[in-house]
């Protein structure tokens, strides 16, 4: 079984100042990691995601994350915030059972409010 | 846009009751996924259908069912409600059933058990 842990349920920061959502997460198996992002009033979309080679990823609005199998975490970061990043922030993972396949379930975190202030 | 469409997007129903929750994947999309979440449970996987039939279980009560039709839209159909039922219900869709795939939700279909 999978799990993931969001160490912080909400994070204040103010415009410009770097920020860092922490994931860590459990599994027996290889896995695949995502970051979404869901704004008020809308669905989660994906923001990024690890698969394979190079362990830092990032998405086209400056964030990224970084896989780090011995510590199983997938942080997010970013260097400098702004008001419109203010949203609810998933770590999720998906992988495949030992001598099975998954079928692209994933299993999120409880979410992070990242609320960016003036 | 995400290109999946749930409705309704609020229902406010009684406790006993039975509602049906309808979801249309982004077009091409074979793979579709029932997600709820609720403030205290999070997002909590329901169940995965795949060109129609059945290919993963979550966290589903009995008093829960789903299917995919056809043209791949899908229903959940949540019955006896409870007040605990009340949460937002999300459908996601992917074009392959593989851990690889994006996810692409929809808006959600609020669900009010009164």
């Amino acid at each position: 079984a999978q799990s993931v842990t969001q160490l912080d349920s909400q994070v204040p920061v103010f415009e410009e100042a770097p920020v860092e959502l922490r994931c860590n997460y459990s599994s027996s198996v290889s896995v695949y990691l995502f970051w979404y992002v869901q704004y008020p009033n809308q669905g989660l979309q994906l923001l990024l995601k690890y698969l394979s080679g190079s362990t830092l990823v990032e998405s086209i609005n400056g964030f990224e994350a970084e896989f780090n199998k011995s510590q199983t975490s997938f942080h997010l970061r970013k260097p400098s915030v702004h008001i419109s990043d203010t949203a609810e922030y998933f770590c999720a993972v998906s992988g495949s059972n030992a001598g099975g396949t998954s079928y692209g379930k994933l299993t999120f975190g409880q979410g992070t409010i990242l609320t960016v202030h003036p | 846009d995400s290109g999946v469409t749930q409705t309704p997007k609020h229902l406010i129903t009684a406790t006993g009751q039975r509602v049906t929750l309808r979801c249309s994947p982004r077009s091409g999309d074979l793979s579709v996924y029932w997600y709820q979440q609720s403030l205290d449970q999070g997002l909590q996987f329901l169940i995965q259908y795949y060109n129609g039939e059945e290919r993963a279980k979550g966290n589903i009560l009995e008093r829960f069912s789903a299917q995919q039709f056809p043209d791949l839209h899908s229903e959940l159909n949540l019955s006896s409600l409870e007040l605990g039922d009340s949460a937002l219900y999300f459908c996601a869709s992917s074009l392959i059933q593989g851990a690889a795939g994006e996810l692409f939700f929809g808006e959600g279909s609020r669900l009010t058990v009164l």
